[in-house]
């Protein structure tokens, strides 16, 4: 089965950049999904094939895929972007997701 | 708007069976691919089935054979059901929308999930 494997904590200080690996097999060749969970809520979608933003989405987010690494970038962070995030895919009919990074926001 | 409302979860016993459904509103669900992801307590996401538009179904291995999708187009729901449950089930579950190829069938819409709680 396919893996996805991401750090299982960022910091990042306040105005700064932030990035979160997910890591697979030839994960280039994949779309690359990213979505944000905060405490008690669903998660939301933030990047879609690998780079493209949903409306009401900021442009301080931003997504890049190639090799066997796919990277959520998030510039001058703010404390509303603390959250867990999470990489997916779909791999031959089933979804995959990574196991999630917590970003915490200093 | 597009909606999506899960109902169906509660505490039930190892072994037992529980039928989850989703009902969708602002879109057509046997038009879309449908997903179930699942969350167990202070755990990450893990994706459990889907069902496509066309039908084809697909679950993950810590599942088949016992959990089944199937939808409602007369009622435009979504539904999960678990047979043969195990502590292990126990998560919060959440439907969600795939949207089309063009967005490489990322989960555009979630709903606010239920709680599946399997204990004796």
């Amino acid at each position: 089965s396919y893996e996805l494997t991401q750090p299982l904590s960022v910091s990042v200080a306040l105005g700064q950049t932030a990035r979160i690996t997910c890591g697979g097999n030839n994960i280039g060749s994949k779309n690359v999904h990213w979505y944000q969970q905060k405490p008690g809520q669903a998660p939301v979608l933030v990047i879609y094939r690998d780079s493209n933003r949903p409306s009401g989405i900021p442009e301080r987010f931003s997504g890049s895929n190639s090799g066997n690494t796919a990277t959520l970038t998030i510039r001058r962070a703010q404390a509303g972007d603390e959250a867990d995030y999470y990489c997916q895919v779909w791999n031959s009919g089933t979804g995959v997701f990574g196991g999630g990074t917590k970003l915490t926001v200093l | 708007e597009v909606q999506l409302v899960e109902s169906g979860g509660g505490l039930i016993q190892p072994g037992g069976s529980l039928r989850l459904s989703c009902a969708a509103s602002g879109f057509t669900v046997s038009s879309n691919y449908m997903s179930w992801v699942r969350q167990a307590p202070g755990k990450g996401l893990e994706w459990v089935s889907v069902i496509y538009s066309g039908g084809t179904t697909y679950y993950a291995d810590s599942v088949k054979g016992r959990f089944t999708i199937s939808r409602d187009n007369s009622k435009n729901t979504l539904y999960l059901q678990m047979n043969s449950l195990r502590p292990e089930d126990t998560a919060v579950y959440y439907c969600a929308r795939s949207d089309g190829y063009t967005s490489g069938w990322c989960f555009d819409y979630w709903g606010q999930g239920t709680l599946v709680t399997v204990s004796s």
